[in-house]
C-alpha cells in the first residue's frame, strides 16, 4: 500500500506570495491532519480534516487554509507570505476520525525569501 | 503553545545500551504516541498507549504511562545506529479528535 505522499517536497517563494500545498492520504484512510514544523516552535497542529469538513483548527492566522475533497486528498494554502511561515510542512493520514495513530509524509519544506 | 515537554533534550549513548527518554504532559489525555523522526523528514508512528494503560511494548520499546504524575517513558533497549533520530511524544486530549500535541522531542545520537 502507498504511502502519504505530499507535494512538491521543496518549494521557494517570496514574502507576499501565495501557496498551495497537496496532500495524498494512504487509500481507504479518510482523516487527514496537518502540522507545521520549525526550529523554534517544533511541531504545531494546522488542521484536521474527515470526509471533506474541518474537525479540529490550530492556532494559526486566517492567512492558513485548507480543503479536502471528496477522495480525501487535502491541500493546504498559506496567503500572503512571511519570512516566518518558512518550515516543514507536514501531512498526516488516519483510517477514522479521532484518537488513532497517525501516518506522516515526508513533508513539504516551505522556504520565504 | 507545547502540551509536553520532554527530557532529556539531547541524549548521546552507545550501541548496545539502553535509552530513556521521558515526556510530561499538563491536561488528562485520551492517549499518547511515540514517533520517531529521521533529520528532518516525516514522523513514524512508534507506539499508542491509552490513558488506562500503564505498559506497553513493541519489540526493543517500552512504553509507561503514569496518568498520576501526567508522565510517560520511552525505552529503547539494545540500541543500534539505525536509532539515531528525533523521538517525539504526543498527546491526545479527549474531545479534540485526531489531534496531536507535540512535545519538543528528544534528540537521540547512537554511536556504532
Amino acid at each position: 500500500k502507498a504511502g502519504v505522499t505530499q507535494t512538491p517536497r521543496y518549494l521557494i517563494k517570496t514574502r507576499g506570495q501565495q501557496v498551495t500545498l497537496s496532500c495524498s492520504p494512504i487509500s481507504g484512510h479518510r482523516s487527514v491532519s496537518w502540522y507545521q514544523q520549525t526550529p523554534g516552535q517544533g511541531l504545531q497542529f494546522l488542521f484536521e480534516y474527515f470526509s471533506e469538513t474541518q474537525r479540529n483548527k490550530g492556532n494559526f492566522p486566517g492567512r492558513f487554509s485548507g480543503r479536502q475533497f471528496s477522495n480525501s486528498r487535502s491541500e493546504m494554502n498559506v496567503s500572503t507570505l512571511e519570512l516566518g511561515d518558512s518550515a516543514l510542512y507536514l501531512c498526516a493520514s488516519a483510517r477514522g476520525q479521532g484518537a488513532s495513530e497517525q501516518f506522516f509524509g515526508p513533508g513539504t519544506r516551505l522556504t520565504v525569501l | 503553545s507545547q502540551q509536553g515537554e520532554e527530557d532529556p533534550q539531547a541524549l548521546s549513548i552507545q550501541e548496545g545500551e539502553n535509552a530513556t527518554m521521558n515526556c510530561s504532559y499538563k491536561t488528562s489525555i485520551n492517549n499518547l504516541q511515540w514517533y520517531r523522526q529521521n533529520s528532518g523528514r516525516g514522523l513514524v508512528h512508534l507506539i499508542l498507549i491509552r490513558s488506562n494503560e500503564r505498559e506497553k511494548h513493541s519489540g526493543r520499546l517500552r512504553v509507561t504511562l503514569d496518568t498520576s504524575k501526567k508522565s510517560s517513558s520511552l525505552l529503547i533497549t539494545a540500541s543500534r545506529a539505525a536509532d539515531t533520530a528525533s523521538y517525539f511524544c504526543a498527546t491526545v486530549i479527549y474531545n479534540q479528535g485526531g489531534k496531536l500535541i507535540f512535545g519538543q522531542g528528544t534528540e537521540l545520537s547512537v554511536k556504532p
